[in-house]
């Protein structure tokens, strides 16, 4: 069976300074993993995917992920951080298949001190 | 950018009654999903839809939840009988085909508070 783990429920992190929001995942098969970011009151936006290749992988508002096979991980970076960036991140994994059904993890808080 | 909308936003409806849950799905998408978030838990997948027909559904899409595409551009989830349990956000999202990896866009939700 597929699953996620996001292990922080909140990152705490000051504007400027680089962030990370951690993923692992387990699936049989070959995974594809994507992070999706919802602002207060909004739905799910779409931030980034691995599906093969390059192992970073660079997404909208200068996030990007490294999808690392041996660690089992799928970490969401950004280099600078912004207040606007506070939000709910999710990881999420799909196996493909007959409805390329998403599992989502159960998300991480990230909040950004001006 | 073309995205998926529903309505309504924000539903209170009493225990018991029935709720239907509309979604417009980007045009050329053909792969239609319904989500749930209950409030502080995470994403949980309901139900696939595709050509006219189920195509998976969870153990959580019993036969309270229903879904329909009753014409060319309208995504629908009904809730015969609802529960306090079904208080949640639900999302309906879309996709253009069903390709390992394909991105899945979601909608801005619709929560549903039962009383």
């Amino acid at each position: 069976a597929q699953s996620v783990a996001q292990p922080e429920d909140q990152v705490n992190v000051a504007e400027g300074n680089p962030l990370t929001v951690k993923c692992t995942y387990s699936v049989s098969g070959n995974p594809y993993l994507f992070w999706y970011v919802q602002y207060p009151n909004r739905g799910l936006q779409f931030l980034l995917k691995y599906i093969t290749g390059d192992n970073l992988v660079k997404g909208s508002y200068g996030f990007e992920a490294e999808f690392n096979k041996s660690q089992t991980s799928f970490h969401l970076k950004k280099p600078s951080a912004l207040v606007s960036d506070s939000a709910l991140y999710f990881c999420a994994v799909s196996r493909g298949g007959a409805t390329n059904k998403l599992i989502f993890g159960t998300g991480t808080l990230l909040a950004v001190q001006p | 950018e073309p995205e998926v909308t529903q309505t309504p936003s924000h539903q209170v409806t009493q225990m018991g009654q029935e709720v239907i849950l509309r979604c417009v799905p980007i045009s050329n998408h053909l792969y239609f999903y319904w989500y749930r978030q209950i409030l502080g838990q995470k994403v949980e997948f309901l139900v696939s839809f595709y050509n006219n027909e189920i195509s998976e559904k969870s153990e959580i899409f019993d036969d309270q939840f229903s879904v329909e595409r009753p014409d060319g551009s309208n995504f629908t989830l009904k809730i015969r009988s609802t529960k306090l349990e079904d208080s949640a956000m639900y999302f309906c999202a879309s996709t253009n085909e069903i390709r390992s990896g394909n991105t899945i866009y979601f909608g801005e939700g619709s929560w549903l508070t039962v009383v």
